[in-house]
């Protein structure tokens, strides 16, 4: 079965350093990948999407890149500040006609200042 | 604030109560989700709606009741729930379905009594 795996355990940084998290996806072949901020109590919020024939996006201080022979999708947040503390999810689009997103567990950015 | 309203907030019911959760938005867009989300895990794909017209149910009880009346307007109809029913319900819309970013509302959280 199809599985996304998002580190489990929260990462801490020093503010300006550069943040990276990782996305691994097993046995399917997304036709694209997006990653959301997601604040304690609040909906997901879009912040990226790449697709298969992508191999890196950026915005700002962000930057996906996506690496469809690892099955990986690492997210980069440079200059990192505390307002960036957040969880952030990594969603794949799954197989078949609709490419709906589904969701990894996501993984916990703490920023200090 | 999001683009993507949802009401109630909150919302604390009986098994044996009737309640509806109520989300609109405003951008156009032609596909509207329904995601529930429980403490520390990733958003669930409940429902997706295309044109209006319901295009999937992921094997969701027949006691969660979907209803689009038109494009700016998803309902979700709940009857007679069990309290690990108990989440965040999350509202979101694309343009359409697929390589569309989702767009969430900041949820309705469900208690079940």
């Amino acid at each position: 079965s199809q599985k996304i795996e998002q580190n489990s355990e929260a990462l801490n940084i020093q503010e300006g350093k550069t943040a990276t998290l990782t996305c691994n996806y097993t046995n399917y072949s997304p036709a694209y990948l997006q990653w959301y901020r997601q604040d304690p109590g609040r909906g997901p919020v879009f912040l990226l999407l790449i697709r298969e024939n992508e191999k890196e996006k950026r915005k700002e201080r962000l930057k996906v890149t996506f690496d469809t022979t690892l099955k990986q999708s690492l997210f980069h947040i440079t200059a990192s500040q505390p307002a960036d503390s957040a969880t952030y999810l990594c969603a794949p689009s799954t197989p078949g006609g609709s490419y709906i997103p589904t969701f990894g567990r996501g993984t916990s950015l703490i920023v200090h200042p | 604030d999001t683009e993507v309203t949802q009401t109630p907030k909150h919302l604390v019911m009986g098994m044996t109560n009737k309640k509806s959760l109520k989300c609109e938005q405003h951008m156009g867009h032609r596909a509207m989700y329904w995601y529930k989300q429980k403490a520390k895990k990733p958003p669930e794909l409940m429902f997706v709606y295309s044109y209006e017209k319901l295009s999937i149910n992921e094997s969701v009880p027949s006691r969660f009741s979907p209803e689009c009346p038109n494009s700016s307007l998803l309902n979700l109809h709940l009857h007679a729930l069990q309290p690990e029913d108990s989440a965040l319900y999350l509202c979101a819309s694309s343009l359409r379905t697929g390589d569309s970013p989702l767009h969430f509302g900041n949820g309705t959280r469900l208690t079940v009594t």
